[in-house]
């Protein structure tokens, strides 16, 4: 079975510039889930859909950050503009269901750095 | 209340046991978990307990819950060289869907 896809791995952009992330989660999982976990923290929840609606966006800074999951499949998190505190590795999870029976398989993250 | 405090740093010769410990405030927690980094990668689930239980044993992990003192371990027997690695405690409540993580534990296993 193949796991939690995210692309890219790095990325390094200049402040105020935009960046795109992507998630591929695994097949048949109706909940996505974004992280952003900053050096030396754990991660933190920005985000969480079940299929193509958002659960949870009570901690996504909506002024510059925005995800969709259109299809209910691939899920996109974007920023805009970037700022130095953004630095981090965003984390995409996925789990069968939502609820704490379930367990949330994640991907190799993204680390962003903003210069 | 979803503040989750775990010491930063272990090291731990091979062989010997590992403990890593985790403390938690919301008493409301009903799932308690342990997680992996290694480094590159993605996090792993290790290992999860139930509130209402005290002790969970998994081949060389054992997971002790103290719910009283809302406090977390985690112990791993005969550590070796491929268990160095971040280990996160997270925690989630009855009606949550999100988990809170606390800040990670640094395992280095040193020959």
């Amino acid at each position: 079975e193949a796991g939690v896809a995210q692309s890219p791995r790095y990325k390094i952009i200049e402040k105020r510039q935009s960046v795109a992330f992507w998630c591929n989660p695994i097949s048949g999982h109706a909940t996505l889930y974004w992280y952003q976990q900053i050096l030396g923290q754990g991660p933190k929840l920005l985000i969480q859909f079940q299929n193509n609606g958002v659960v949870d966006d009570s901690q996504l800074p909506k002024d510059r950050f925005s995800a969709e999951r259109l299809k209910g499949v691939d899920s996109t998190l974007k920023i805009q503009p970037a700022k130095l505190e953004d630095s981090a590795v965003y984390l995409c999870a996925s789990s069968l269901m939502a609820g704490p029976g379930y367990e949330q398989f994640f991907g190799p993250g993204t680390r962003l750095t903003v210069l | 209340g979803e503040d989750v405090e775990q010491s930063l740093f272990l090291s731990v010769r091979e062989g010997d046991s590992s403990v890593i410990n985790c403390t938690y405030t919301d008493s409301s927690s009903t799932y308690l978990y342990w997680y992996k980094q290694e480094p590159g990668a993605g996090l792993q689930l290790l290992t999860y307990i139930f509130s209402n239980m005290d002790m969970k044993q998994d081949q060389r992990l054992t997971v002790l819950l103290n719910k009283k003192d809302k406090h977390l371990s985690l112990r791993i027997a005969d550590t070796q060289t491929g268990d160095s690695a971040i280990y996160f405690c997270a925690e989630r409540g009855p009606n949550d869907y999100k988990l809170s993580f606390g800040a990670g534990t640094t395992v280095t296993v040193r020959a």
